[in-house]
């Protein structure tokens, strides 16, 4: 079973620079997450889907940050204009069906390293 | 909103077993304990979940006592290569779905 595939695995841009990331999760998982992990930090929920709508995206700076998933599959996450406290690991996961039932497993991909200059 | 209290590092040595407990005072009835793991440039990878009394599967242990407000992961016989954080996860059953937030996690060095 392929994993949650994650492009680029590396970015570097400069400050008001825009930059996006995409997401392919696990076949058939209705769930994708948007983690923001700055370092020696935990991952951060930034926006969660539950198919293509949005369910949570209350930790989303949305004057900046936006995020779609067309067809309910990919995703991408996009940041503009960058900030230098943008630069972190973004980490896109997926689940069968989310949390309803009060446990899940997410599946997280490798993550895209931004540097912001 | 679940939140959980772990150290924020430990060590131990290659053989042996570790032990990190976890602290989730204000979980909710619905809620999971799950443990993840992450390896530097990796994302977090599942390793057990339980909602009380013992679980176990061929990576890991957890123990979770009748109150359930703390957890314990147990990984026996430790290796080089379970150098990691470990992070402590239970559900926040607030709004219509759950959503996992990641403390700080602990950092384990298993040195040989």
């Amino acid at each position: 079973e392929a994993g949650v595939a994650q492009s680029p695995r590396y970015k570097i841009i400069e400050k008001r620079q825009s930059v996006a990331f995409w997401c392919n999760p696990i076949s058939g998982h209705a769930t994708l997450y948007w983690y923001q992990q700055i370092l020696g930090q935990g991952p951060k929920l930034l926006i969660q889907f539950q198919n293509n709508g949005v369910v949570d995206d209350s930790q989303l700076p949305k004057d900046r940050f936006s995020a779609e998933r067309l067809k309910g599959v990919d995703s991408t996450l996009k940041i503009q204009p960058a900030k230098l406290e943008d630069s972190a690991v973004y980490l896109c996961a997926s689940s069968l069906e989310g949390m309803i039932s009060g446990k899940e497993t997410q599946y997280f991909g490798p993550g895209t390293r931004l540097l912001v200059l | 909103l679940a939140k959980t209290t772990q150290p924020i590092s430990m060590d131990s040595y290659e053989g042996q077993e570790v032990n990190i407990t976890c602290s989730h005072n204000n979980i909710a009835t619905n809620d999971y304990i799950t443990w993840y793991q992450q390896f530097p440039s990796q994302g977090p990878r599942f390793i057990i979940q339980g909602y009380k009394t013992k679980v176990t599967n061929e990576v890991a242990s957890l123990f979770i006592p009748a109150d359930r407000k703390s957890s314990t992961l147990s990984l026996p016989r430790v290796s080089l290569s379970d150098t990691a954080v470990y992070y402590c996860l239970v559900g926040d059953g607030s709004g219509g779905y759950n959503k996992l937030i990641f403390g700080a996690g602990t950092r384990l060095a298993v040195h040989p």
